[in-house]
């Protein structure tokens, strides 16, 4: 069975950092995409970014609203994605979710999230 | 970037009804069409991927359909726990996802 679990969100003050993890499991995880999406409350979701898998060497992309202060990596010896969040916004402030790619056929598995709050 | 415009944003129909919801391109996105349901706490579960593929273990009352731009997801029957917040997104070029539609039971 896939399962993929987040944790790491909590509280945060605007300028801080903050890193994400999301542990897989059910699943050969080096095969796959793996990606960051986040949902403000109340509103849609939005695409973080990504990072490939490994016959695709492990590269990331990213959203250009996000780009340059959040970095995505993974460790495929523990099977664990993560994400790293810098120079925080209130803004920011949303569920985050991590999910398998699906190789173009959609997100079939998302974790159940994990909440930042960028606040003072 | 590509733009996403879903409509409507609130939809009331009572069980049994045939539901459409629509979301517009704002430039050629050929298939690459999702529609995912959330229901409220839970992360968004996919319902049909590349505009008309209906994904393992969904209903064959949910079903999409379109190409270009202009793509519809079509609930035939509604049932009562069809009552959620549906989302398109769009993976032709980077990811975006439409606003929501939020379906109620008249």
């Amino acid at each position: 069975e896939v399962k993929l679990l987040e944790s790491g969100g909590g509280l945060v003050q605007p300028g801080g950092s903050m890193r994400l993890s999301c542990a897989a499991s059910g699943f050969t995880f080096t095969d796959f995409y793996m990606y960051w999406i986040r949902q403000p409350a109340g509103k849609a979701p939005e695409w973080l970014g990504f990072i490939r898998n490994k016959a695709n060497g492990y590269t990331t992309e990213y959203n250009p609203s996000v780009k340059g202060r959040f970095t995505i990596s993974r460790d495929n010896t523990q099977n664990m994605l993560y994400l790293q969040m810098n120079t925080l916004r209130a803004e920011d402030t949303a569920t985050y979710y991590c999910a398998r790619g699906g190789h173009r056929r959609g997100f079939a598995y998302w974790g159940q999230g994990t909440l930042v709050t960028v606040s003072s | 970037d590509i733009q996403m415009t879903q409509s409507p944003s609130f939809l009331s129909a009572s069980v049994g009804d045939r539901v459409t919801i629509n979301c517009k391109a704002s430039q050629n996105i050929n298939k690459y069409l999702d529609w995912y349901q959330q229901k409220l706490g839970e992360a968004p579960k996919l319902l049909i991927y590349n505009t008309n593929s209906l994904h393992t273990g969904i209903p064959s009352r949910f079903s999409g359909s379109g190409s270009g731009t202009d793509f519809t997801l079509t609930i035939s029957s509604l049932q009562p726990e069809d009552v959620a917040t549906y989302f398109c997104l769009q993976h032709n070029s980077g990811y975006t996802f439409g606003a929501g539609t939020k379906l109620e039971l008249k």
